[in-house]
């Protein structure tokens, strides 16, 4: 079946620095999606990328689908203490998605 | 508000009882998903519904849950004979689909914390 990995697991981040987060898939996904998920909330969807080596940015989050559509790289800008919480990455296949283990971002002031 | 609803948000139980959760998907979407998250994990499928219809299960699902959505509105997720390993959060999603769109975005509820005692 579908597995995807992301790395790091544990992102310890200096406020205002910048980091990149890494999603692989063992399949060719139809699309991948990101999400946040705050310590004690639920899943918050961000962005779906559905086109080969597409790119797309919120504010100072840089989203990339790669070329042949098996990873994903979430970078992030001057890293803000809002920024804390675990980011996931989750594979579109045949109609459900399988996520990564995600990655938990902590902030240092 | 207008998001995906589940009830309760918290529930303690004994091993070997019953649970049932609830989940009000957004009004209109289609399509309604379980999902279960252990800590340190991300969320796991466990089935998904079009409109009434269970379109898919995985393997998680053990014969001793049980997931229904009647009217292709709200849905129930039971479990029987709960074991300590059943102790997750259950998340709810809902998503709207079109024609032979493979996925969709998901918006997620609050999920129900499982505690087995």
């Amino acid at each position: 079946g579908q597995q995807v990995m992301q790395i790091p697991q544990y992102q310890h981040v200096q406020e205002g620095e910048d980091f990149t987060t890494y999603c692989n898939s063992s399949t060719t996904l139809s699309n991948i999606q990101w999400y946040k998920q705050r310590p004690g909330g639920h899943p918050v969807f961000l962005i779906q990328l559905v086109k080969s080596g597409e790119v797309k940015k919120q504010k100072r989050l840089t989203f990339q689908f790669g070329e042949a559509k098996k990873n994903s790289s979430l970078h992030i800008t001057a890293t803000q203490t809002t920024d804390v919480g675990t980011y996931f990455c989750a594979g579109a296949g045949d109609y459900k998605l399988s996520f990564g283990a995600g990655t938990t971002v902590t902030v240092r002031a | 508000d207008t998001g995906v609803s589940q009830d309760p948000r918290h529930k303690i139980t004994k091993r070997g009882q019953n649970v049932t959760f609830r989940c009000d998907p957004i009004s209109e979407h289609n399509r309604l998903y379980w999902y279960r998250q252990t800590l340190g994990q991300g969320p796991e499928f466990l089935t998904y519904f079009q409109n009434e219809a269970q379109l898919e299960k995985s393997r998680l699902l053990s014969d001793r849950f049980s997931a229904e959505r009647p009217k292709g509105s709200f849905s129930t997720l039971e479990i029987q004979r709960t074991e300590q390993g059943d102790s997750a959060m259950y998340l709810c999603a809902s998503s709207l689909a079109w024609g032979g769109t493979n996925t969709d975005t998901q918006y997620f509820g609050p999920g129900t914390r499982l505690t087995v005692l």
